[in-house]
């Protein structure tokens, strides 16, 4: 089935720098992904909806220039974070859309983040 | 109104036992609903799909869709100890563009044996 590559899984960095977080479609190819955040304890809230070739869609309350979003080809989409903070310790997760499977939603296996 | 609903839990049932789990969804164009299950510190796995009012079985799963009541349920037969999770409910909503896929809050099952 498709799968989702998301790197890191952990990263620990201080306050103020940035992190740049992969999401690759290894087997198929996706025009639309998707990056989710999850405080603990709470549910995946979508942050933003990327689109290849094209400027991502962010969901109301998500600072497009602190979370920036690149999706430069159909197997690829990165997140940043910028000037981190301690509270976007988070749980990152994204998701893809298989072209083939429109219903296809599969997720990677997300990235803890922990700013200190 | 949150788009998705779901009662948080925790459900505990007993092994062997069935476990129900209800989600309630706002847009009533919503066409496509999925039940996710995940593990603490996991990504969400899909455990099935219905798009269709009625029942769709997957082995020990069981779907129900009832769009006029727009209501969705999970029925997990048998229920084992390793089915305990955290069971999310997410549906696309006609509104908003990009088939996005919006979770609720999820349903903490806990089975002991």
């Amino acid at each position: 089935g498709a799968v989702v590559s998301q790197h890191p899984s952990r990263v620990i960095c201080k306050s103020g720098t940035s992190v740049k977080i992969e999401c690759r479609s290894l087997d198929f190819q996706a025009t639309t992904m998707f990056w989710y955040r999850q405080f603990p304890k709470q549910s995946l809230m979508l942050m933003a909806t990327s689109n290849e070739g094209s400027k991502a869609t962010y969901e109301q309350g998500v600072e497009k220039d602190k979370f920036l979003i690149n999706h430069a080809s159909l197997t690829l989409s990165t997140l940043t974070v910028t000037s981190a903070h301690p509270e976007d310790s988070s749980f990152y997760i994204c998701s893809a859309r298989d072209r083939a499977t429109n219903y296809g939603y599969t997720f990677g296996s997300g990235t803890r983040l922990t700013v200190v | 109104q949150k788009e998705v609903e779901q009662n948080s839990g925790p459900l505990s049932v007993p092994e062997g036992a069935i476990a129900s789990l209800n989600c309630t969804y706002s847009d009533r164009g919503s066409q496509s609903f999925f039940w996710y299950r995940q593990y603490s510190g996991k990504s969400p796995e899909l455990i099935m799909f219905i798009y269709s009012n009625g029942d769709k079985e997957d082995g020990r799963f069981t779907a129900q869709l009832n769009k006029a009541s727009q209501y969705v349920s999970l029925l997990i037969r048998d229920s084992q100890p390793s089915d305990s999770a955290t069971y999310l409910c997410a549906v696309i909503p006609l509104s908003g563009g990009y088939n996005k896929l919006i979770f609720g809050a999820g349903t903490r099952l806990a089975v002991h044996p």
